[in-house]
């Protein structure tokens, strides 16, 4: 299986920041990489397909980057809405595989 | 807009069979992949298998003995068993669709139900 490692954990940020979050695959998987939110209590929603491809709905300032092991999201100015946990996912090879996730929370 | 609604035991001893249902409702259950995945404290999100409408399936190795997922289309309706449960089964179960680019490998998840919680105890 391919191993998703996501840094960090959890992050603490104020209103208005900059965030990001890294994914690291065990092997190369291309632009195969997508990324989610979960708000507590919810499933979690894609927001980012392809590791760039900004899903329909989502607000700009989420974006995506990378390609082949190593890969990041980033929110610009962060909103009190996006507290949230962050995951990412390949979609490479069965079985599809995520990240342990990334707790963002408002300062 | 089409909306997926598991449904089945929240809770189920140990030993015995899972058995959820995920109803899709807004579109047609054909052309498209339909998966499980599950939710645990302990092991995160777990990609458990996929059916497509023609009845072709794919699991994750680590659940494959244990694992069937099946569909019925004039229900619009897929469904999964997961047999001889085991306190390690305790989760959260989505039931989601796959989402590719058209004409590409590339895929995604999307949408998701909303969850239905799974305890396995005596």
């Amino acid at each position: 299986d391919i191993q998703m490692t996501q840094s960090p954990t959890s992050l603490s940020a104020s209103l208005g920041d900059s965030v990001t979050i890294t994914c690291r695959a065990s092997q190369r998987i291309s632009t195969y990489l997508n990324w989610y939110q979960q708000k507590p209590g919810k499933a979690p929603k894609v927001l980012i397909y392809a590791a760039s491809g900004l899903q329909t709905g989502v607000p700009s300032r989420f974006s995506g980057s990378g390609s082949g092991t190593d890969f990041t999201l980033t929110i610009n100015s962060l909103q009190p809405e996006d507290l949230a946990t962050y995951f990412c996912q390949q979609s490479y090879t069965y079985p599809w595989t995520f990240g342990q996730g990334t707790k963002v929370e408002i300062k | 807009q089409v909306q997926l609604q598991e449904s089945g035991p929240g809770l189920v001893k140990p030993s015995e069979t899972l058995s959820l249902t995920c109803t899709v409702s807004g579109g047609s259950i054909r052309s498209y992949y339909w998966n499980w995945i599950r939710q645990s404290p302990g092991k995160g999100l777990e990609w458990i298998g996929y059916i497509h409408y023609s009845g072709s399936t794919n699991y994750n190795p680590s659940l494959q003995s244990r694992v069937t997922i099946s569909v019925d289309t004039s229900k619009n309706q897929f469904s999964l068993q997961l047999r001889s449960m085991t306190a390690a089964d305790t989760a959260v179960y989505f039931c989601a669709r796959t989402e590719t680019v058209p004409g590409h490998h590339l895929s995604w998840i999307d949408p998701w139900g909303q969850g239905t919680p799974v305890i396995v105890s005596s």
